[in-house]
């Protein structure tokens, strides 16, 4: 079947342009993660959702940052006067219910210059 | 709240050898492990889990990992490394609403 799939895979925008990321999950799975890979570094957690609850903002970095997710089928993941330090590669993940494993989509990877 | 670290940035080894890939944790929960695999400009690859049960797990293309709680490790290992395992090797513990921390990274370079 179709895996996590993200648009688009790559994004280059000047700084203060806001930008939108897009994470279409695996069908039927329920919880939906944002994560952040800086150059060299572990994946961050951004955010999460699960079913129709209210969603996990904890890992989001700034007020710059947002994310919406309608049900439980796509998110878009925005981040609004982009700065330098934005750039990193930007990674959804999906989760069945009553599983623990993530599928990870492949990433979109922003350059903000 | 949840940690992990990756002791080693990079590991070069000889194909064929066998390699270990460290990684220690740090929770005040019971917890749920994992090992993801992310080759050059791709996604990141599930290669095993430990969620309860047996100590020792096995994943895909040859790797497994033991759990050691008195330790909290969860080392990775695989007895004999191919020149296509090279890529970047992630530890990550699963806290509340299973979002995952993820350690630093590990490159494992395999040469011939």
């Amino acid at each position: 079947g179709a895996g996590v799939s993200q648009s688009p895979s790559n994004k280059v925008t000047e700084k203060g342009k806001d930008v939108e990321l897009r994470c279409d999950p695996i069908s039927g799975h329920t919880a939906l993660y944002w994560y952040r890979q800086r150059l060299g570094q572990g994946l961050e957690f951004l955010i999460y959702f699960q079913g129709n609850s209210a969603p996990d903002k904890s890992g989001l970095p700034s007020d710059r940052f947002s994310a919406e997710r309608t049900g439980e089928s796509v998110s878009t993941l925005t981040i609004q006067r982009t700065q330098q330090e934005d750039s990193a590669v930007y990674l959804c993940a999906s989760r069945p219910g009553g599983a623990h494993e993530q599928f990870f989509g492949p990433g979109t990877r922003l350059t903000v210059l | 709240a949840q940690s992990v670290t990756q002791l080693d940035s990079q590991v070069p080894v000889f194909e064929e050898a066998p390699v270990e890939l460290r990684c220690n944790y740090s929770s005040s929960v019971s917890v749920y492990l994992f090992w993801y695999v992310q080759y050059p400009n791709q996604g990141l690859q599930l290669l095993l889990k430990y969620l309860s049960g047996s100590t020792l797990v096995k994943g895909i293309n040859g790797f497994e990992a033991e759990f050691n709680k008195s330790q909290t490790s969860f080392h990775l290992r695989k007895p004999s490394v191919h020149i296509s395992d090279t890529a970047e090797y992630f530890c990550a513990v699963s806290g509340w609403g299973n979002k995952l921390v993820f350690g630093a990274g590990t490159i494992l370079r395999v040469k011939s």
